[in-house]
């Protein structure tokens, strides 16, 4: 079953612009991963933000982790056409064994 | 080296077909994974293994049947699958507690 709820689903901005992505989990995680996966590919990892942890930034990334809220934002600056890809969360339970996808959201950028 | 390899990455095969996706890692993980994704919605866990034994199956039907031999290698045996198990096929490996690393996929279609 899926853990995280992702909004938006799609999002069209266009190049230069900033790009945020909001994640929604259930239960208590040890930590909350970001992917990116370009169509029908694998799956690249982007940025680990552990439990204790409320923000980490990695280049042009930004996450927030609110466990108050259980709820994350991916924050993507000076959108280029290169990042237009499918941006997933991912939350790791507890125990460390089960990591759990969210939904998803398409995000296309446009020269 | 920091790849998981996998193999084939395509493969069409019929319903009374048995089969093998292989995957390869050199990076040390002692914790090996096994998602099905389907097109557009978020990969989905289907196995765990943790040094080698099987730590989580998520209810995934015996014709899936997984396999570590070693500390780097996962197989997935395929056997008598149906049209709906038409699928990427994503295998990914970690340390405890970190990010995964996955392969490019085995895109599988059941005639």
């Amino acid at each position: 079953s899926q853990q995280g709820e992702e909004d938006p689903q799609a999002l069209s901005i266009q190049e230069g612009e900033n790009a945020t992505m909001n994640c929604s989990y259930k239960t208590s995680i040890n930590n909350l991963q970001w992917y990116r996966q370009n169509s029908g590919r694998g799956l690249v990892h982007l940025i680990l933000i552990r439990s204790n942890e409320r923000e980490k930034h990695s280049g042009r990334l930004r996450v927030t982790l609110d466990t108050s809220k259980k709820s994350s934002s991916l924050l993507i600056t000076a959108s280029r056409a290169a990042d237009t890809a499918s941006y997933f969360c991912a939350t790791l339970e507890t125990s460390g064994s089960r990591l759990t996808f969210g939904e998803g959201t398409q995000l296309t950028v446009n020269p | 080296d920091t790849e998981v390899t996998q193999t084939p990455k395509h493969l069409v095969m019929g319903m009374t077909n048995k089969k093998s996706l292989k995957c390869e890692q050199h990076m040390g993980h002692r914790a090996m994974y096994w998602y099905k994704q389907k097109a557009k919605k978020p990969p989905e866990l289907m196995f765990v293994y943790s040094y080698e034994k099987l730590s989580i199956n998520e209810s995934v039907p015996s014709r899936f049947s997984p396999e570590c031999p070693n500390s780097s290698l996962l197989n997935l045996h395929l056997h008598a699958l149906q049209p709906e198990d038409s699928a990427l096929y994503l295998c990914a490996s970690s340390h405890p507690y970190e990010k995964l690393f996955f392969g490019s996929g085995t895109q599988l279609s059941v005639l």
